[in-house]
């Protein structure tokens, strides 16, 4: 059971928006720590989308936003195409018993 | 251009040892704090381990604490991770990240590991 929960699936067309959400609690997201974002293409290794909650890193499209509000944060992706096709990775940082960094437990993305 | 190399994995038996290997190219290795990630096979991402940049910092997951050490040689740029008394449930592809402001900005390829009899 991962820390920070994420729905195992979601879907969309191509050319539509897709939201993935990142539900945590008060020792994580809603303690105020930042939300980041990972994408993993099958067979190789997850690659930084999102960081500090609605930034991309360099070569990221602008197809990619993230936000945060509460114990929860959300990953939308507009314009689907069919290389989207992936599994995408919330991940955050968890202040409750000791120090640790945590990952939900992902979601993947079907381009119908 | 920031490249992580894994190396080490294999296939050992129940409460046997390992020790992985990360070399790291293209960026100022001292200046960052570096983590090891696992995935099982068909699995999520799972935290394990992190260390500082100057190594005097250690931070682990409950499930390795007591059996993982991690380390660092900034004269070899190389991580480490020393694992001990494995279990099955620690069979997974084990990723070396670099650490930027608590999140992982570039990753290795991953060496699997599996423990098994």
């Amino acid at each position: 059971q991962s820390v920070l929960t994420q729905p195992p699936s979601v879907s969309g067309a191509p050319g539509q928006r897709v939201t993935i959400s990142c539900t945590g609690s008060s020792s994580n997201i809603g303690a105020g720590y930042d939300v980041h974002w990972y994408r993993q293409l099958p067979g190789t290794a997850p690659k930084l989308l999102i960081y500090g909650n609605n930034n991309r890193p360099s070569g990221v499209p602008d197809r990619f936003s993230g936000s945060k509000s509460g114990t929860s944060a959300s990953l939308a992706i507009t314009g689907l195409q069919a290389e989207d096709e992936a599994d995408y990775y919330c991940q955050s940082y968890d202040s409750s018993l000791s120090v640790s960094w945590v990952f939900g437990g992902g979601t993947k993305l079907t381009v119908l | 251009e920031v490249q992580l190399l894994e190396s080490g994995g294999g296939l050992v038996q129940p409460g046997g040892s390992l020790r992985l290997s990360c070399a790291a190219s293209g960026f100022a290795f001292t200046s960052y704090a570096m983590s090891w990630v696992r995935q099982a096979p068909g699995k999520g991402l799972e935290w394990v381990s992190t260390l500082s940049g100057s190594g005097g910092n250690t931070y682990y997951a409950d499930s390795v604490k007591g059996r993982f050490t991690i380390s660092r040689d900034n004269s070899k740029n190389t991580l480490y991770l020393q694992m001990k008394s494995l279990r099955a449930e620690d069979t997974a592809l084990y990723y070396c990240a670099k650490e930027f402001g608590g999140y992982y900005e570039d990753w290795g390829q991953g060496t699997l590991v599996t423990v098994s009899s």
